[in-house]
């Protein structure tokens, strides 16, 4: 089955700067990749995905690029705020799994103001 | 509000009990997801039902079960309680369940086993 890894599990950035999180995913089929964001006491939120068919997408301050050769997948978040202090999770779906995710281990992501 | 509604937001039960936990999707959407998510696991799928048929399983064990009823609400059911199964589990659903849409999680079910 698809096995995805996430890094870096935590990660810490001054108020103002940007923050990576990168995904590699081991199925050359999946073809749907959502990253979700996760705050405290909560269920995690969908802030942007993308397909096989697009190298990138951005939405304001989050972007994300895709590398299907290469298997991997980022999240790129400008501008950082306190309020983008969360866990943030990637994940892949592959066409024949009924569309079930399947998730990375998460980053803590911390902003420090 | 996600629009997806998990009851109860939390679950204190000893081990070999048995617990029930309801998940209502968003209006309209026929897929229903449920995941475990605990401290060294992260989210695992456990079980998807898309109009009332199960259509996947995951790593459900067999204590599980789960089901989707006619209004498309479900139900997950945990049986013999151990103390490994205490994890927060989550509810998601989506329009469809085999096209590319991301879904929609509930806010979850803490369950604490003791």
């Amino acid at each position: 089955g698809e096995n995805v890894e996430q890094h870096p599990s935590t990660l810490s950035v001054q108020e103002g700067d940007s923050a990576v999180i990168k995904c590699t995913y081991s199925d050359s089929a999946s073809n749907y990749f959502p990253w979700y964001k996760q705050e405290l006491g909560k269920g995690p939120q969908l802030i942007i995905d993308i397909r096989s068919n697009v190298g990138e997408k951005k939405d304001q301050r989050i972007a994300v690029t895709l590398n299907k050769t290469a298997k991997h997948f980022s999240l790129h978040i400008t501008e950082t705020q306190p309020e983008d202090s969360a866990v943030y999770f990637c994940a892949a779906s592959h066409p024949g799994s009924a569309r079930q995710l399947t998730f990375g281990s998460g980053t803590q992501l911390t902003v420090l103001p | 509000d996600s629009g997806v509604t998990q009851t109860p937001k939390h679950l204190i039960t000893a081990t070999g009990q048995r617990v029930t936990l309801r998940c209502s999707p968003r209006s309209g959407d026929l897929s229903v997801y449920w995941y475990q998510q605990s401290l060294d696991q992260g989210l695992q799928f456990l079980i998807q039902y898309y109009n009332g048929e199960e259509r996947a399983k995951g790593n459900i064990l067999e204590r599980f079960s789960a089901q989707q009823f006619p209004d498309l609400h479900s139900e997950l059911n945990l049986s013999s309680l151990e103390l490994g199964d205490s994890a927060l589990y989550f509810c998601a659903s989506s329009p469809r369940g085999g096209l590319d849409y991301g879904y929609t999680f509930g806010s979850g079910t803490r369950l604490t086993v003791v």
